[in-house]
């Protein structure tokens, strides 16, 4: 069946810093992949997302590019704020647009 | 994108007790909603699967008779936690989304709600 593995957090950095979350994914066919941010308390918000290889979904200075042959969608940012602190969700999507697969979450902490 | 809301955003209940949740689409009819439970530091937990006029699907483990499910229109699915106990403390969340043919599109989800049961 799908799944996603994210990296373990908590990740802790410093504003300004530069973020990698890893994701990688085992599915049959062509998967929509997703990331989405959780704030604390509140429910999940797409944050951005490719369809198919070699796409690059971006948003708010996020970006993450479907990489078929590593079977990944690493989460990265140049410049992280503290407004960016939060838990972000990779997921994917079966080739049928079947319901969300998630990853475990990685809490992700920027200090100023 | 779509809104989705849920009300209560949190509530405390005492044990034994019946909770219910309620998630809309404000501004697209949903033909399908889905229930989630997070647990502290975790990922979404999947419930049921709840279509419109029909009766929801669950996944393994979860108790229908426990977690009632109803999606009577287009745009609100309730959940109902009955005889509530402590362990059902969780943060649920409904995600709202349409189909296009047997293809789910993009799952719009709601604010959570916060139970407690005491």
């Amino acid at each position: 069946g799908n799944s996603v593995t994210q990296m373990e957090g908590p990740v802790t950095l410093s504003e300004e810093a530069f973020l990698t979350i890893n994701c990688t994914y085992t599915a049959t066919g062509y998967p929509s992949l997703f990331w989405y941010v959780q704030y604390p308390g509140e429910g999940l918000q797409l944050l951005l997302k490719a369809t198919k290889a070699d796409d690059k979904g971006s948003n708010k200075g996020f970006e993450a590019t479907y990489r078929k042959e590593t079977t990944s969608f690493h989460l990265e940012k140049g410049s992280v704020q503290v407004s960016d602190s939060a838990v972000y969700f990779c997921a994917l999507s079966g080739s049928s647009g079947s319901r969300l697969t998630f990853g475990e979450g990685t809490q992700l902490t920027v200090n100023p | 994108g779509a809104v989705v809301s849920q009300h209560p955003s949190w509530v405390i209940c005492k044990s034994g007790t019946s909770v219910k949740i309620e998630c809309r689409s404000l501004d697209f009819q949903a033909t399908t909603m889905f229930w989630y439970r997070q647990f502290p530091k975790q990922s979404l937990m999947l419930m049921a699967t709840s279509n419109e006029g029909s009766k929801a699907t669950y996944e393994q483990g979860v108790e229908k008779d426990k977690f009632l499910i109803n999606h009577a229109s287009l745009t609100l699915s309730t959940l109902t936690v009955t005889s509530a106990h402590p362990e059902d403390s969780s943060f649920y969340i409904c995600s709202a989304t349409t189909r296009t043919g047997a293809s789910y599109n993009e799952q719009f989800f709601g604010p959570g709600t916060r139970l407690t049961v005491l």
